[in-house]
């Protein structure tokens, strides 16, 4: 069974620079989710798209945004990147009628 | 809001042991609940899932899990472990209040180690 796609799986930037993380959903799915794991923590829910309008909004720094694509991918831009920005990103998919989230095997950010 | 509580942060049993991953949560609304696994340097995969109906729900790997509403609990089990589950445990909780949103909120995971 096809799952969620998210590239690139590891990145690399330095302090101050940008990434693009993507996230590809399972097809038919039309709800992504946006979470974040720093290390040896639990993954904390940062923003979801429901039908390419954002649909609800967690702990995002103002320094990243996302948007959900007419193909139902997202993608999450994060600008003036921080030490602290470290993490592993997750996305995950749904489809309304059965509200189980599938992730994504996750982008991997290492800021230097 | 709704939060969710896993008693134990780490659980080390033998091979062949029966194992008990607990799970409380908080919230003042009906939820879903979930298991997640997640294996070393691996993505989040779904173990099994209450939405509704049968108390006991049962996922991959032999795993089960029972819900009680009156201990807002939802504990993981499995009756006979394998090295191979070796992975950090997360308990999930969505809320339905939220609309069309289900987001998750976790609790901090619980590493289970098998000995040999």
């Amino acid at each position: 069974a096809a799952g969620v796609i998210q590239s690139p799986r590891h990145l690399i930037k330095e302090k101050r620079e940008t990434a693009t993380l993507k996230c590809y959903p399972i097809p038919r799915h039309d709800t992504v989710y946006w979470y974040q794991q720093g290390p040896g923590q639990d993954p904390q829910f940062l923003i979801s798209f429901y039908e390419k309008m954002q649909s609800d909004k967690g702990s995002i720094p103002d320094r990243f945004s996302a948007q959900q694509f007419s193909d139902y991918h997202s993608e999450l831009n994060m600008s003036s990147l921080e030490l602290g920005d470290s993490a592993l990103y997750f996305c995950a998919s749904t489809e309304q009628i059965t509200d189980t989230q599938y992730f994504g095997p996750g982008t991997r950010l290492t800021v230097l | 809001a709704q939060s969710v509580t896993q008693l134990d942060s780490q659980v080390p049993v033998f091979e062949e042991a029966p194992v008990e991953l607990r799970c409380n949560y908080s919230s003042s609304v009906s939820v879903y609940l979930f298991w997640y696994v997640q294996y070393p340097n691996q993505g989040l995969q779904l173990l099994l899932k209450y939405l509704s109906g049968s108390t006991l729900v049962k996922g991959i790997n032999g795993f089960e899990a029972e819900f009680n509403k009156s201990q807002t609990s939802f504990h993981l089990r499995k009756p006979s472990v394998h090295i191979s589950d070796t992975a950090e445990y997360f308990c999930a909780v969505s809320d339905l209040s939220g609309g069309s949103n289900y987001k998750l909120t976790f609790g901090k995971g619980t590493l289970l180690t098998v000995n040999p």
